[in-house]
């Protein structure tokens, strides 16, 4: 099955607590990228990967840190987590042929940093 | 500044009617807009997408239509039933959307029964 897991799903944790959100996706796509969810604001982007190696900021970047050693993974770096960090993590993936618009997201990840 | 708009936070629609959902957008650079409905819980899936050298994408239940010249794009859902229940999302893409999408705030829809 096609899909985007992320892990873990829930999380609780404290300031300064450095923490890592995992990101795999099994279609072997190119691009992945992290959004974040918070009442009000939508889905902003905070990291995007064009391909293993290759990353570049999204909209709302600081504090967080990405990296892309392998195709399928793309983990979420949270070197010193704040309370302003508290909110919902979505990782995306898409491929670069076909409907290279159209995203797939995981299922999400609920952040609280206390 | 928001270059994606859902003025709706929420919808509240009656079962078997049409539900019209709105989006406006700012960045005339935009060539390619697409819904996502999100359920609690879960992350957000593709409902439908529009090239903007369309004005309308029909799958089924759902009609997308884009005015260019207004900036604005709607979502029809026709006829409502109770699992339309959810957030949608309204996003934008820029060329191959190489930096990704621009989502609006998202737009809670209510079918009642």
């Amino acid at each position: 099955e096609a899909q985007v897991t992320q892990n873990p799903r829930y999380l609780i944790t404290v300031t300064g607590k450095k923490l890592t959100v995992t990101c795999s996706q099994n279609m072997n796509h190119e691009y992945m990228s992290w959004y974040r969810q918070d009442p009000g604001l939508g889905l902003r982007q905070i990291y995007y990967s064009m391909n293993v190696e290759v990353t570049d900021k999204g909209d709302v970047p600081e504090g967080y840190k990405v990296s892309r050693k392998e195709k399928r993974n793309f983990p979420l770096i949270l070197e010193s987590p704040s309370p302003n960090q508290t909110s919902l993590y979505f990782c995306a993936s898409r491929g670069t042929s076909g409907s290279i618009y159209e995203q797939y997201f995981g299922p999400g990840t609920r952040l609280t940093v206390t | 500044d928001q270059q994606v708009k859902q003025n709706s936070p929420s919808l509240s629609v009656q079962e078997g009617r049409i539900s019209i959902l709105n989006c406006d957008y700012t960045n005339s650079m935009f060539d390619y807009f697409l819904w996502y409905k999100k359920y609690p819980a879960e992350g957000p899936t593709f409902l439908i997408s529009i090239s903007s050298i369309k004005d309308k994408n029909e799958d089924g239940r759902f009609t997308v239509f884009l005015n260019k010249s207004a900036k604005h794009l709607s979502l029809h859902i026709v006829p409502s039933q109770p699992g339309d229940s959810a957030v949608y999302f309204c996003a934008a893409s820029v060329g191959g959307g190489a930096d990704g999408l621009t989502f609006g705030k998202g737009t809670h829809l209510i079918i009642q029964p």
